[in-house]
């Protein structure tokens, strides 16, 4: 187990709804990375986290917002779901020190399904 | 668009035998490459990863060459298991996108016994 837990583990939404998922970051890791992941597809990129700062963004619309609080845990917001939005969402936690790479650590993901 | 992919969306391995996993790629900044393994229900797990000025790394029981004159990455995996039945997936990053991580589609790895 990597130490990056994620909440809720399942959930189901309709069209047009809001969703908060959660993540909680391995201990001493300063950075969050959220990624969508298709059935049958490999996880993309949505956004990264560091220091409570959006840090990088993927090729995701603005009704995918997130944050990150002082303890480096962090949401992910999507509003006015679409179907087209049902996927895993895994989170990935990491030690960032600035201009090299780190190793993420991914979380079990939590699965949402839009109706 | 996806900057990596697998050739071959499955695999199909006897128990004991060795695998390869092959992974093309086409960022040519690409600084590092990563390995991971997902198992139904999990988050994508961390195998094995190399960087863009070597091109070979070994691990326990898994072996990982890069190919950078032809844009790819392969992953051995010596005398497979059963556990090792899972999702692979390469991925890729590069200071240019501040090593946030661009994955493959996927290779679904099934042993027979």
């Amino acid at each position: 187990e990597t130490g990056v837990t994620q909440s809720p583990t399942h959930l189901i939404k309709t069209r047009g709804q809001q969703v908060t998922l959660r993540c909680s970051s391995q201990s001493g890791h300063n950075t969050v990375s959220w990624y969508q992941q298709a059935l049958g597809q490999g996880p993309q990129f949505i956004f990264q986290y560091y220091r409570e700062e959006e840090n990088g963004r993927g090729n995701f619309p603005p009704r995918f917002s997130g944050l990150q609080f002082p303890n480096y845990s962090s949401e992910l917001n999507v509003n006015a779901l679409e179907l087209d939005d049902s996927a895993l969402y895994l989170c990935a936690s990491s030690l960032s020190s600035g201009g090299i790479y780190t190793e993420q650590f991914f979380g079990p993901g939590t699965r949402l399904t839009v109706l | 668009g996806e900057s990596v992919g697998l050739h071959l969306p499955t695999l199909s391995v006897q128990e004991g035998d060795n695998s390869i996993i092959n992974c093309a790629y086409s960022n040519s900044a690409s600084d590092y490459f990563i390995w991971y393994k997902q198992e139904s229900g999990k988050g994508p797990q961390f195998i094995i990863d190399i960087r863009s000025n070597m091109d070979k790394r070994q691990g326990q029981r898994v072996t990982v060459l890069l190919n950078k004159t032809v844009k790819h990455l392969s992953l051995q995996i010596a005398a497979t298991q059963p556990g090792d039945s899972a999702v692979y997936f390469c991925a890729e990053t590069s200071p240019s996108n501040d090593y946030k991580l661009s994955f493959g589609a996927g290779t679904t790895v099934t042993v027979r016994a």
